[in-house]
């Protein structure tokens, strides 16, 4: 069955500085890739949409990447600010249907 | 962009009593939206997928009569746990497609935090 794996270990980092969280998937050739952004005790939020004949897309400070030859997808925040503090979903459309399967996500801490 | 409102966003009941969840898409119709369970430190796992005028599709494990979902209209779709118990208290998150262009993409309500006593 299709597995995602996101690094469950939180990413500290400086203000300023590039954050880069990792999404690796196996058992599936997704048509494409979401990353959501989710604060404590509230509901996902869309980020960004990556398809699999993409290789990358850019939204502001923003940037996804997408190998589906190693099966995963990089997601960049530049100039990183203590406001993008959250954790940070990825997830896969699935074999039938438009529900999403999710990562258990990345918790990003940035510090001034 | 798309508003999909959740209530009520917390709600802490007895044991064997019932809870209503209501999940409303404000400025778009939505034929599809989906609910999902999330346990702390986890991932949203999905519940089922309710379709507007016919009957909800449970994922695998998911017990439908516990779990009652009603989709009666366009912006409207309500998940009823039954006879709740401690095992039941999650964060529940329901969502809806967004019904152009990238359809793919799936906008969220802001949760109900259910606690089972």
């Amino acid at each position: 069955s299709q597995k995602i794996e996101q690094n469950s270990e939180a990413l500290n980092i400086q203000e300023g500085k590039t954050a880069t969280l990792t999404c690796n998937y196996t058992n599936y050739s997704p048509a494409y890739l979401q990353w959501y952004r989710q604060d404590p005790g509230r509901g996902p939020v869309f980020l960004l949409l990556i398809r699999e004949n993409e290789k990358e897309k850019r939204k502001e400070r923003l940037k996804v990447t997408f190998d589906t030859t190693l099966k995963q997808s990089l997601f960049h925040i530049t100039a990183s600010q203590p406001a993008d503090s959250a954790t940070y979903l990825c997830a896969l459309d699935r074999a039938s249907g438009y529900a999403l399967n999710f990562g258990k996500g990345t918790s990003l801490l940035v510090t001034p | 962009g798309a508003v999909v409102s959740q209530h009520p966003s917390w709600v802490i009941c007895k044991s064997g009593t019932s809870v209503k969840i209501e999940c409303r898409s404000l400025d778009f119709q939505a034929t599809t939206m989906f609910w999902y369970r999330q346990f702390p430190k986890q991932s949203l796992m999905l519940m089922a997928t309710s379709n507007e005028g016919s009957k909800a599709t449970y994922e695998q494990g998911v017990e439908k009569d516990k779990f009652l979902i009603n989709h009666a209209s366009l912006t409207l779709s309500t998940l009823t746990v039954t006879s709740a118990h401690p095992e039941d208290s999650s964060f529940y998150i329901c969502s809806a497609r967004w019904p152009r262009g990238d359809g793919e993409k799936l906008f969220f309500g802001s949760g109900t935090q259910l606690s089972v006593l």
